[in-house]
């Protein structure tokens, strides 16, 4: 089946520090990844779309100074959380763009103390 | 904006019984795409179903139909024969150009 790896699924930095998120297509080359954050027992909110070669464009409120997402190629998209603060402690969850059936990796859960 | 509503944060049902979850949503647009997913505690989103705003038929997928209307822009999702594996959040999106998501719906399978 479809797979997205996403890695890793478990973080725990130090405020200030920065972290980052790996999103692998592993069977499916995708122009355009979508990076997702989830709030405890809340719905998913889309952060960000992640265009292979292009800058990636952002959703209304998401800063794109503290969330650097990077897609240098067709199967790998990252995102990195600078200067990472407690409020930024949440799951995070990326997907491709496959034939509107997008399959999502099986999230990264960040702490940040 | 596309928005999703689903009016349920909590549904039970029955083993073996069927439950009906509720979505609905807002756009200007004629051709997108609608899915439900599921979200077991392991927080990996499952697809269940999905459904081509352009197709008139509604979508099935064995224990799992929906009923979509379009001009009444809703989406609701049928389990049939429900099982405790069926227990889950259950989320509805949208699909212009990325994915949005209803707030969700918590479904509990009393055995």
């Amino acid at each position: 089946g479809a797979v997205v790896s996403q890695h890793p699924s478990r973080v725990i930095c130090k405020s200030g520090t920065s972290v980052k998120i790996e999103c692998r297509s592993l069977d499916f080359q995708a122009t355009t990844m979508f990076w997702y954050r989830q709030f405890p027992k809340k719905s998913l909110m889309l952060m960000a779309t992640s265009n292979e070669g292009s800058k990636a464009t952002y959703e209304q409120g998401v800063e794109k100074d503290k969330f650097l997402i990077n897609h240098a190629s067709l199967t790998l998209s990252t995102l990195t959380v600078t200067s990472a603060h407690p409020e930024d402690s949440s799951f995070y969850i990326c997907s491709d763009d496959r034939d509107y059936g997008y399959t999502f990796g099986s999230g990264t859960r960040l702490t940040v103390v | 904006a596309q928005t999703v509503t689903q009016s349920q944060p909590e549904m039970s049902v029955q083993e073996a019984e069927t439950v009906t979850l509720s979505c609905t949503y807002d756009t200007s647009e004629s051709d997108y795409y609608l899915f439900w997913y599921k979200q077991p505690p392991s927080r990996q989103m499952i697809l269940v179903i999905r459904q081509e705003a352009y197709k008139q038929q509604n979508a099935t997928e064995n224990r799992f139909s929906v009923n979509f209307q379009k001009a009444a822009k809703s989406f609701s999702l049928k389990i049939s024969d429900s099982q405790l594996g069926d227990a889950a959040m259950y989320f509805c999106a949208y699909c212009g150009w990325g994915m949005r998501f209803g707030a969700g719906t918590r479904l509990t399978v009393k055995p």
